[in-house]
């Protein structure tokens, strides 16, 4: 069975520095990954995916993401983080070969930008 | 305007009682979703639906049905079975696999 795991609850970066957010997945075949920002009392908005082809994908707002098939990870990053980009982060996993349009996500992670 | 439209944007339930959320896609959109989202606990699955008169259940099935009579309508009752009912409701739509999905903007349903 498909499922994401996001390790961190929280991260906490200063406005400027680099910010990752960490996604692990587990599918039984090759998986289409993505990564959705919420801000409060809102739907998701999509931000980036991967497919196939260039490990390092990017997205909307100046976010990228690398996709690591060995390590199973598809960690989203921001090489200078701004206050606005506070918000909950939720990657999510589709695996093509299980035959279904089933999308799991995590269980979020909460990015708080301090100025 | 192409979208997902969910509504009522905030419903409160008395125990006991069932309650329909309203799910609208004018994307053509084949595949639809609902999830439930508590704090802490990120979205789960309740049911999604790839085609028309099809559906499927998620991780947390119990206590909700759902319908897929027409392509661009999902609605989500939620029963009297669900004994903790009180969350953020969202429902989202996608295309082919490869491709994102598109959520609603939600529904909070309160039990009073």
């Amino acid at each position: 069975a498909q499922s994401v795991a996001q390790p961190e609850d929280q991260v906490n970066v200063a406005e400027g520095n680099p910010l990752t957010v960490k996604c692990t997945y587990s599918v039984s075949g090759n998986p289409y990954l993505f990564w959705y920002v919420q801000y409060p009392n809102r739907g998701l908005q999509f931000l980036l995916k991967y497919i196939t082809g260039d490990n390092l994908v990017k997205g909307s707002y100046g976010f990228e993401a690398e996709f690591n098939k060995s390590q199973t990870s598809f960690h989203l990053k921001k090489p200078s983080a701004l206050v606005s980009d506070s918000a909950l982060y939720f990657c999510a996993v589709r695996d093509p070969e299980a035959g279904a349009s089933k999308i799991i996500f995590g269980s979020g992670t909460r990015l708080s930008i301090r100025p | 305007d192409g979208g997902i439209t969910q509504s009522p944007k905030y419903l409160f339930r008395k125990e006991g009682q069932n309650v329909t959320l309203s799910c609208e896609q004018n994307l053509n959109h084949d595949a639809m979703y609902w999830y439930r989202q508590d704090p802490g606990q990120g979205l789960r699955l309740i049911y999604y639906s790839q085609i028309v008169n099809d559906f499927q259940k998620g991780d947390i099935a119990e206590g909700y049905s759902v319908s897929r009579e027409k392509k661009e309508s999902f609605p989500l009752t939620v029963t009297s079975a669900q004994k903790n009912p009180t969350a953020f409701y969202l429902c989202a739509s996608s295309g082919q696999m490869n491709t994102e999905a598109f959520f609603g903007q939600g529904t909070r349903l309160t039990v009073v």
